[in-house]
């Protein structure tokens, strides 16, 4: 079956670069997904990139996929203490509306 | 507009109580979303709608009722609860696919937007 795997922990200095990485184990993936959640709050969809792309970019984010190595990556650029939340990497086989899989999540802390 | 919102912000109730939790949306999404949220763990899928009809139910055991009245409303019924049932419970809605609805030209991606969620402690 699926299984998304990440990190659990990553802590930066304010205005440093953030990297959060996710595996993937299903290559029929086709949409992948990075969420965020600030304490006691839903979850925030950040940005999403179809398995035909290799990178998309938006303003301070960037996604990294490589889909032969079934790795995904968040890169936040200049860091900011307000980016300090829990990061979900999530995928979902095609479009019909079902299961996400999500993974466990990198909580991020960043330092001023 | 692009929220989900969910009602109340929290509930705590006891075991023999009957409550609802009430989630909606104004975006035109035609699939809805229960999620049952521990702390610090992943949101856990127990119910999907599309098209108003339950589409998956993951093995959620009765106690939980979910009702779709119709296209921008989701509920949950709670009937009998248990003290591990407490979580936070998160509703989401999207595009539901390559159906109907994309194929008119809607919107190509299926990203699910989520709404605050609710704080349920059983007592």
């Amino acid at each position: 079956g699926e299984d998304v795997e990440q990190s659990l922990f990553l802590s930066v200095r304010e205005g440093d670069s953030s990297v959060i990485n996710c595996t993937y184990t299903d290559s029929s993936s086709t949409y992948l997904y990075w969420y965020k959640q600030e304490p006691g709050a839903g979850l925030q969809l950040l940005t999403y990139i179809f398995s035909n792309m290799d990178m998309k970019q938006d303003q301070r984010l960037t996604v990294l996929l490589n889909k032969k190595d079934k790795h995904l990556s968040l890169r936040i650029a200049d860091t900011q203490t307000g980016d300090s939340a829990i990061y979900f990497c999530a995928e979902s086989i095609g479009p019909r509306a079902g299961k996400s899989t999500f993974g466990d999540g990198t909580t991020l802390t960043v330092k001023p | 507009d692009t929220e989900v919102t969910q009602t109340p912000k929290h509930l705590v109730m006891g075991m023999t109580n009957k409550k609802s939790l009430k989630c909606e949306q104004h975006m035109g999404h035609r699939a809805m979303y229960w999620y049952k949220q521990k702390a610090k763990k992943p949101p856990e899928l127990m119910f999907v709608y599309s098209y108003e009809k339950l589409s998956i139910n993951e093995s959620v055991p009765s106690r939980f009722s979910p009702e779709c009245p119709n296209s921008s409303l989701l509920n949950l019924h709670l009937h009998a609860l248990q003290p591990e049932d407490s979580a936070l419970y998160l509703c989401a809605s999207s595009h539901p696919g390559l159906d109907r609805v994309s194929l008119a030209g809607g919107a190509n991606s299926y990203e699910q937007y989520f709404g605050p969620g609710t704080r349920l402690t059983v007592t």
